[in-house]
């Protein structure tokens, strides 16, 4: 079945940086886009943006500019965030949410509009805390 | 504050039926469809509906989804106290460039 596996929970210092993996398993890897959203405690959904997983280009959104870095690794289907010069307002949940569509949608990494999220990650915490 | 809008909070009892509205405008419900995640106590959000009224295999035809303008409605009927959960709405938002979601909805079964 299609999932996504998140890496575990992570406590850093401010101005570390830090890296979650997101694996995938299931699926074609590089037929569909990536998403990442985050969550603040107590708060609501964000979108972070996407990264188109066949050719590596990513898409950030507004706010998540600079600090924040997409990346992959297709030999072993993982999508990466890495954030650098952590804040204590960085911490949150961070899921990755991979990109779905209506069949034959999704395909060099892509899924045409529309599409929607799903699967999942399970989440990563990250603690940002001194 | 999100771009979509929904009320903070809803109650029902077993069995009622409960509505949860997002409000949008021309930029992401006047030009895109609906979506709705749940969101159960302490795990990742999953997908409820997409193209505003769609049920992914294995949701319960309790829960159905609309879209009207820029408005979009999430009804569960028959409510159980295994829907007690956090429901967030979503669109594409054409003048951002990017998803938005609202703001999320509690759902609390009394």
């Amino acid at each position: 079945q299609v999932q996504l596996v998140q890496s575990g929970s992570e406590l850093k210092k401010p101005g570390a940086s830090v890296k979650v993996s997101c694996k995938a398993s299931g699926y074609t890897f590089t037929s569909y886009a990536m998403n990442w959203v985050r969550q603040a405690p107590g708060q609501g959904l964000e979108w972070m943006g996407w990264i188109n997983t066949n050719t590596g280009n990513p898409t950030y959104a507004q706010g998540f500019t600079g600090r924040f870095v997409f990346s992959l690794d297709t030999s072993v289907t993982t999508a990466y965030l890495q954030i650098s010069s952590l804040k204590a307002e960085d911490t949150a949940v961070y899921y990755c949410a991979r990109a779905d569509a209506s069949p034959g949608e999704c395909s060099n990494g892509v899924c045409l509009a529309p599409n929607w999220f799903d699967p999942w990650g399970q989440g990563t915490p990250v603690t940002v805390s001194s | 504050q999100s771009v979509l809008t929904q009320p903070p909070s809803a109650s029902g009892t077993p069995g009622q039926r409960v509505t949860i509205s997002c409000s949008g405008s021309s930029s992401n419900f006047g030009r895109d469809y609906a979506y709705w995640y749940q969101q159960l106590p302490g795990t990742a959000p999953k997908l409820l509906i997409y193209k505003n009224d769609q049920r992914p295999s294995g949701v319960p035809d309790r829960f159905s989804g609309s879209k009207s303008g820029t408005s979009a409605s999430l009804a569960i009927s028959g409510l159980r106290s295994e829907d007690e959960a956090d429901y967030y709405c979503a669109a594409w938002d054409d003048s951002l460039r990017g998803w938005v979601f609202g703001g999320g909805t509690k759902l609390t079964v009394l």
